[in-house]
């Protein structure tokens, strides 16, 4: 069965930083490309960004509302990505899913809350 | 970016009602293009991608049709616990971007 944990969602002040991670299990990690997708209290849904599988590097794209900000990373051996979030704005208050992906975003954890506020 | 625009942003249906929830993509995606349903304080659940092809374990009563720009979400014999938020995605190129949702209310 798959499952995706995410955690370290916090109350933290503007301009502060915080790390989200995505435990993952039920499947072959390393294979998967793993999106992170927020939502905004009582909004839609935003996606974040990408970190594609082993076979294309591991490499990342970014929403433009995050990039430069946001850095999304992955431990293979752990079965985990991350989210580090620098700089953080009131606007990045919501909470944030990590989802796997395949034709699209297969597989959606629990998402953790992020508030951003003094 | 490519803008996803859902119609209607909501709307009210009886039991037993068919549906039909319109997504309309700002320039052609092919069919790369998936339907979330999304429960309140739940988080979302994919329910059809390329379109047309539904997810393992999503019921007949929900089907997709469309390619390029206009697409369809259609929910048959409609029942209480499909009152949710639905939303579409596009997954041709990046960003990728989210319709802003339609809501459903089961009267």
């Amino acid at each position: 069965e798959v499952q995706l944990v995410e955690s370290g969602g916090d109350l933290v002040q503007p301009g502060g930083s915080l790390r989200l991670s995505c435990a993952a299990s039920g499947f072959t990690f390393s294979d998967y490309h793993m999106d992170w997708v927020r939502q905004a209290p009582g909004k839609g849904l935003e996606w974040v960004g990408r970190s594609r599988d082993k076979g294309n590097s591991y490499t990342t794209e970014y929403a433009a509302s995050v990039k430069g900000r946001f850095t999304i990373s992955r431990d293979d051996s752990k079965n985990s990505v991350h989210l580090q979030m620098n700089t953080l704005k009131t606007e990045d208050t919501a909470v944030y899913y990590c989802g796997r992906v395949l034709r699209g975003l297969e597989y959606w954890g629990q998402g953790t809350l992020v508030t951003v506020s003094s | 970016d490519i803008q996803m625009t859902q119609s209607p942003s909501s709307l009210s249906a009886s039991v037993g009602d068919r549906v039909t929830i319109t997504c309309r993509a700002s320039q052609g995606i092919n069919i790369k293009l998936g339907w979330f349903q999304q429960k309140p304080e739940k988080a979302p659940k994919s329910l059809i991608y390329d379109a047309t092809t539904l997810r393992g374990g999503v019921p007949s009563k929900f089907s997709g049709s469309g390619s390029g720009t206009d697409f369809t979400l259609t929910i048959t014999s409609l029942q209480p616990e499909d009152s949710a938020t639905y939303y579409c995605q596009q997954y041709y190129n990046y960003p990728i971007t989210f319709g802003q949702g339609t809501r459903l209310e089961i009267k």
